[in-house]
């Protein structure tokens, strides 16, 4: 069964410093898709980054960029320069298998301070 | 704009009165989903469907219905409604059921059942 694994509920950053958002994962799917979301207090779901399974480089989306150590099957989220906006709740999200569907973490709340 | 709409964004109800939330997008996408969020379990899928007429169970789909008369909408329908099914719900769309491409989610419903 495939399975998402985010072991810190919460974490603090002061702002303009870097932080790393841990995730693992298990499955058996040799093909399957890594992604990262952002849920602020307003509720919506923010999408961040995407990690193919056959990706040989880390992906990087503006200060985003996702770790991926797939022997180690770890997949995560690295935000630098954090601002305050960045305050939220990040769910890592694996997609695989024939199902279609993405299969969440319990999340982290990051909270930024100034 | 390319996005997922979901109505209504709010609603509280009394148990056992049916009620339906809309899903609606405009980007064509053959996978359509509806998952629910529950503090401290993350987002879990109740339905999904991969095509017109084609719907199937998710992880946690007792007490809901679900159907896909057309491509772009895919409404969930609560026949009895229970105070267990108070949370929040998202809908989601994405181009194929494959691993890579992103889901897009719609805004939520925040469903109360008293």
């Amino acid at each position: 069964a495939q399975k998402i694994t985010q072991t810190q509920p919460g974490m603090f950053v002061q702002e303009k410093e870097a932080v790393t958002l841990d995730c693992t994962y298990d499955t058996s799917d040799p093909s399957y898709g890594l992604f990262w979301y952002k849920q602020p207090s307003s509720g919506e779901m923010i999408f961040l980054i995407y990690q193919g399974s056959y990706d040989q480089q880390n992906a990087t989306e503006g200060r985003y960029s996702l770790n991926f150590q797939k022997a180690r099957k770890s997949a995560n989220l690295v935000i630098s320069a954090s601002q305050l906006g960045d305050s939220a709740m990040y769910f890592c999200a694996m997609k695989g298998g024939s199902q279609g569907n993405l299969i969440f973490g319990k999340g982290t709340k990051l909270s930024v301070k100034p | 704009e390319a996005q997922v709409t979901q109505n209504p964004r709010y609603l509280i109800t009394v148990t056992g009165k049916k009620l339906t939330v809309t899903c609606s997008q405009n980007m064509n996408h053959e996978y359509m989903s509806w998952y629910r969020q529950d503090p401290g379990l993350g987002l879990r899928q109740i339905y999904y469907s991969m095509n017109v007429e084609v719907t199937d169970k998710g992880d946690v789909p007792e007490g809901y219905k679900v159907s896909r008369k057309e491509k772009r909408n895919f409404p969930l329908i609560l026949e009895s409604p229970s105070p267990n099914q108070t949370s929040l719900y998202f809908c989601a769309s994405s181009l194929s059921v494959g691993p890579a491409g992103e889901q897009y989610f719609g805004p939520g419903t925040r469903l109360t059942v008293t």
